[in-house]
């Protein structure tokens, strides 16, 4: 990818309600996507990645994420939140090797 | 495990002053990364180390920053005459062989600069 964007800045949402997430990135070759996620006062972390092969990947703590070709298109979703999932996540691909290019981030509350 | 650290947590200095940030890898990650983070910015890649040299220093904004990296494990930002600007979080991250392994982030460095 040589760019990455997420639509969303700032979501809000209550327990139980569904999440999705949107990213967009820009063709370079070889797709590799990833969502990292920092929770409050802690360090960033890796929750899925998408190299090839099943466009539906499933991640940590029940977050799964769609690659769709056509789209250029890699977003976020889970089911139902939790207040734990208050954070922000952030979306990025990989340019080159080695090189990681990061969204802006989205900050997600969840509203207990 | 320890994980990724950093110091200082925290550096305020006035404008036109020297800093120094230093990161201590993950024990064998031989890949590390420094990444910017601006209010309302995303991460700005700065620069990358594999091993002890930088293949690609061409996320540094100015020749005032600099970095280096000694034994394949601490690595050091410099950033020479500190400006308003440069107040962020200072990232650093290492992974044990990019991309199959993840990147493992520090806690960051906050840079005030008054």
């Amino acid at each position: 990818a040589q760019s990455v964007s997420q639509h969303n800045h700032h979501v809000i949402l209550s327990e139980a309600a569904s999440l999705e997430l949107g990213c967009n990135y820009s063709y370079g070759g070889t797709v590799n996507l990833f969502w990292y996620v920092q929770y409050p006062g802690q360090h960033l972390q890796l929750l899925l990645k998408y190299f090839s092969g099943d466009p539906l990947v499933k991640g940590i703590k029940g977050f799964e994420a769609e690659f769709i070709k056509s789209k250029f298109s890699f977003n976020l979703r889970k089911p139902s939140v939790q207040w734990s999932d208050t954070a922000e996540y952030f979306c990025a691909g990989l340019s080159g090797t080695y090189k990681y290019i990061f969204g802006t981030g989205t900050r997600l509350k969840v509203l207990a | 495990g320890a994980g990724v650290s950093q110091s200082p947590s925290n550096k305020v200095t006035e404008k036109g002053k020297d800093v120094e940030l230093r990161c201590d890898p993950i024990s064998g990650h031989t890949a590390l990364y420094w990444y910017r983070q601006s209010l309302g910015q995303g991460l700005e890649f700065l620069i990358y180390f594999q091993g002890n040299s930088a293949p690609d220093k061409s996320g540094l904004p100015s020749d005032r920053f600099s970095a280096e990296r000694t034994g394949g494990s601490v690595s050091t930002l410099t950033i020479q005459r500190t400006q308003q600007e440069d107040s962020a979080v200072y990232l650093c991250a290492s992974s044990l062989r990019p991309p199959n392994s993840p990147l493992h982030f520090g806690n960051g460095t906050r840079l005030t600069v008054t």
